[in-house]
């Protein structure tokens, strides 16, 4: 079955500072791996969809790095403000001998990240 | 474009009542999750329908169904609720069904079962 584990569980830093957030994923066969943010309260944001055969993905101060063979993603931010402030969430699309559901995507608890002023 | 959006945002229920959440696709999505988030965790996979069939589902019981209708929008419907229903119900909308796509969420639908 399935599993993602994201370290730390919450990380608070100053303003301006590079930090990485990290996921781990049990099952290497994996399609993609998609990183949302979560703002409390509300609904997931999309921020970067990661296929199977790329390594990395960039958009804007963010880059998500992908070494499905060790089974590890990790999100970058750059220059981190304090509007970064959010739960981050690592999630797998796994196929569907991995036990998680089939074709559902399999979550970690996340990564609640607090950027101060 | 329209994003995906839920109704209702916020409903109370008691112990054994059912409830129904809905939820329209992004504009041109044709395939619909459904996800259910508990406080402090990872979502969790429902199921999903594609083209009004429900074509995965998670390690959810039963009571837990749903529908698709032709014009892509979607309910899930809990019978017999139970406590540990209480939670935050996300509805994901996709372009196609194909394992390779990416997920757009709403703003979920927060049930709280008394």
């Amino acid at each position: 079955k399935q599993e993602v584990t994201q370290i730390p569980a919450a990380l608070s830093v100053p303003e301006g500072e590079n930090l990485v957030l990290n996921c781990s994923f049990t099952d290497s066969a994996i399609y993609n791996l998609q990183w949302f943010r979560q703002d409390p309260g509300k609904g997931l944001t999309s921020l970067l969809l990661i296929q199977s055969s790329q390594r990395e993905q960039t958009s804007g101060r963010l880059n998500a790095s992908l070494d499905k063979s060790s089974g590890r993603s990790t999100l970058y931010i750059a220059a981190s403000q304090p509007g970064d402030s959010a739960t981050y969430l690592c999630a797998v699309r796994s196929g569907p001998d991995s036990g998680g559901g089939a074709d559902g995507l399999t979550f970690g608890k996340g990564t609640h990240l607090i950027i101060q002023p | 474009e329209t994003g995906v959006t839920q109704s209702p945002t916020h409903l109370i229920k008691t112990r054994g009542q059912q409830v129904t959440l809905r939820c329209s696709s992004q504009s041109g999505h044709n395939t619909v999750s459904w996800y259910q988030q508990a406080l402090g965790q990872g979502p969790q996979f429902i199921f999903q329908y594609y083209r009004e069939e429900e074509n995965g589902r998670g390690n959810f019981p039963p009571r837990f169904s749903g529908l698709q209708f032709p014009n892509y929008s979607s309910e899930l419907n809990v019978n017999a609720l139970e406590l540990d229903d209480s939670a935050l119900y996300l509805c994901a909308s996709s372009p196609d069904g194909t394992l390779y796509r990416e997920l757009f969420f709403g703003e979920g639908s927060r049930l709280t079962v008394l």
